[in-house]
């Protein structure tokens, strides 16, 4: 049974340009939420898809903007990229409002580099 | 504004010792608190979780204990093994944020053999 699969796993993209990251959700899941982790930090909630609808945002510009797909995978954009956008970028899969603790796994991550 | 923080960077236990990690939040309104453990170059992984209505939650090795009053949370892990070495996180949800998670720093503990 696969987990959450995120691609790629590592990129180097210049300031500016924009970089989109990919999700497929654990088998059975139908939520994908993304988080930011900057080097030494917690993971920071960006914004949470049910239903290929944005149903939560955390405190991140525009520049950041999200998709899921009718087979409930999950694209992450980033526009306008700049050097503190460099971060792991986590995606979490879980199945409708279930809490934090049934389900709710992480990928293991894309490392972004914006130089 | 930091509303979940984890104070201690890192921490270094032997083995078969108690490891204890701290986390403390500033909203009252967090009901249900996580660990997460993560390995490097892993996603992090569930642990142990408390709900706000007790105090105590116990699985095998690892306790969290939950002190609302002071806003405190900590994780006991007993006997420490080699193998628990990671950087643990801790977290905190509330119910009208969906399953929304909000991350402390983390602490890096490392059990010496």
């Amino acid at each position: 049974d696969a987990g959450v699969t995120q691609s790629p796993t590592h990129l180097i993209k210049t300031r500016g340009q924009q970089v989109t990251l990919r999700c497929s959700p654990k088998s059975g899941h139908d939520t994908v939420s993304w988080y930011q982790q900057a080097l030494g930090q917690g993971p920071q909630f960006i914004f949470q898809y049910y239903e290929e609808e944005e149903r939560q945002r955390g405190n991140f510009p525009d520049r950041f903007s999200g998709h899921q797909f009718p087979n409930y995978s999950s694209e992450l954009n980033v526009n306008a990229l700049l050097l503190g956008d460099s971060a792991l970028y986590l995606c979490a899969s879980s199945l409708g409002d279930a809490l934090p603790n049934y389900g709710y796994t992480f990928g293991s991550g894309t490392r972004l580099t914006v130089v | 504004d930091q509303q979940v923080k984890q104070n201690s960077p890192s921490l270094s236990v032997q083995e078969g010792r108690i490891s204890i990690l701290n986390c403390d939040y500033t909203n009252s309104m967090f009901d249900y608190f996580l660990w997460y453990k993560k390995y490097p170059a892993e996603g992090p992984t569930f642990l142990i979780s408390i709900s706000s209505i007790k105090d105590k939650n116990e699985d095998g090795r690892f306790t969290v204990f939950l002190n609302k009053s002071a806003k405190h949370l900590s994780l006991h892990i007993v006997p420490s093994q080699p193998g628990d070495s990671a950087v643990y996180f801790c977290a905190a949800s509330y119910n009208n944020a969906g399953n929304m998670l909000t991350f402390g720093g983390g602490t890096r503990l490392m059990v010496k053999p």
